[in-house]
């Protein structure tokens, strides 16, 4: 079955610092990959979305993730982090034709002022 | 365009009791799912709808829960009877028709404590 593994439950850092959330998945296949986030009282939503093509995909708000695949990661990451960037991080795939998504335990990121 | 929308957005109730979630998913979307997350644990699938007809429930933890999508518009997911471990954020999302092409749009969830 699939997986999907984020190694850093909670990650503090101060504005301006540099971001790399992980994230590993198990799954021998294609995979469309996600990352997910959820600010304080607010709908998770979509930050940015690999289905193929170019493994460096860019999302909003100046987040970036690469896809490697010969170690089944999508990390996911942002150069200078604001105080408003304060908020839960979730990995996720999801097999081609398929409509389950499958997704990771979080990561908590406190950026402090 | 209205959002995902779930009620209520906090319950509290005691072991034993019944509990009915209500997702509104965004109008034209066919596809509905309700995930939920224990805490500090993953956003786990329970199951997915196409319209009214359930597609996959392989993630429904027991019989104790009950989805239902009638008409194919709003769905409920009824507890009963609810347990210490039901406990958790209960997601609904919906998608476009078709195959997910990319987004997911979730709902802010609704919280569940049992006593």
């Amino acid at each position: 079955a699939q997986s999907v593994s984020q190694h850093n439950h909670h990650v503090i850092l101060s504005e301006a610092a540099s971001l790399e959330l992980g994230c590993n998945y198990s799954y021998g296949g294609t995979v469309n990959l996600f990352w997910y986030v959820q600010y304080p009282g607010q709908h998770l939503q979509l930050l940015l979305k690999y289905f193929s093509g170019d493994p460096l995909v860019k999302g909003i708000k100046g987040f970036e993730a690469e896809f490697i695949k010969s170690k089944f990661s999508f990390n996911l990451r942002k150069p200078s982090v604001q105080w408003s960037d304060t908020a839960e991080y979730f990995c996720a795939v999801n097999v081609p034709g398929t409509y389950k998504y499958i997704f990771g335990t979080g990561t908590r990121l406190k950026v402090l002022a | 365009e209205a959002g995902v929308t779930q009620f209520p957005s906090h319950s509290v109730i005691e072991k034993g009791q019944t509990v009915t979630l209500r997702c509104d998913p965004i109008s034209g979307h066919d596809n509905l799912y309700w995930y939920r997350r224990v805490m500090g644990k993953e956003i786990k699938f329970l199951l997915h709808f196409v319209k009214e007809s359930k597609q996959d429930e392989s993630g429904m933890p027991n019989n104790r829960f009950l989805a239902e999508r009638t008409g194919g518009t709003y769905s409920t997911l009824k507890v009963q009877p609810a347990e210490l471990e039901d406990s958790g954020v209960y997601f609904c999302a919906s998608s476009r028709p078709g195959l997910p092409t990319g987004e997911l749009f979730f709902g802010e969830g609704s919280r569940l404590t049992v006593l």
